[in-house]
């Protein structure tokens, strides 16, 4: 059980912000939001990481409502490359194991 | 360049006959992890590992065995292949497991395809 719920999928042309929406309506108070990407079966790739403020790195930004039940994951200027399955994941576990439970993703299809 | 390499990417082999998936991280990472990704299943953990002679079951690590003795290698054993084993998988490395409750990013490797007839 995931517990995330994200889109199946989405579509983004290129050179525009891609916006992917997720939803963690049960996450607790010292669980974290991460944000993974895996293009075409190869290994997942790390993007970002929240917990309660905003964040932003040279891949994408993290914007994490108020209450924390959702986030979304913000790719400035989409390119074809960013087509890939994107996960959102809570940090359950995180505090003594690290595990990263993976759900379905979305998978966002980059436009030309 | 800092990376996960795995070995070998693609095997076919019989059920029954032993085998070992390589894992090796070149970052001074302690803590390492195996994943297999199977269609409809997703990602889901077998083994990980906190650091050195430090290894503990994940979600599916029936019929998998793992070890840990350097920092660096963390090998996946299949003493008895099945076709239930077919599979994708990953091997993962952060550089610490946790620090009180912050997580850290895993880095995973390219992943290896194994086939079981």
């Amino acid at each position: 059980d995931a517990k995330t719920t994200q889109p199946t999928s989405m579509d983004c042309a290129e050179g525009r912000a891609a916006n992917l929406p997720c939803n963690h309506s049960t996450i607790s108070g010292n669980e974290y939001v991460y944000w993974y990407r895996q293009i075409h079966s190869q290994g997942p790739q790390y993007i970002i990481h929240g917990l309660k403020n905003n964040e932003t790195n040279e891949m994408a930004s993290l914007i994490i409502t108020e209450d924390r039940k959702s986030s979304t994951l913000i790719l400035p200027h989409a390119t074809l490359r960013d087509t890939a399955v994107y996960y959102c994941i809570r940090g359950e576990d995180g505090g003594a194991t690290n595990k990263l439970i993976f759900g379905t993703g979305t998978l966002l299809a980059v436009q030309p | 360049e800092a990376q996960v390499t795995q070995n070998p990417r693609y095997l076919i082999t019989v059920t029954g006959k032993k085998l070992t998936v390589t894992c090796s991280q070149n970052m001074n990472h302690e803590y390492m992890s195996w994943y297999r990704q199977d269609p409809g299943l997703g990602l889901r953990q077998i083994y990980y590992s906190m650091n050195v002679e430090v290894t503990d079951k994940g979600d599916v690590p029936e019929g998998y065995k793992v070890s840990r003795k350097e920092k660096r290698n963390f090998p996946l054993i299949l003493e008895s292949p099945s076709p239930n084993q077919t599979s994708l998988y990953f091997c993962a490395s952060s550089l610490y497991g946790v620090i009180g409750t912050v997580p850290y990013e895993q880095y995973f490797g390219p992943g290896t395809r194994l086939t079981v007839t």
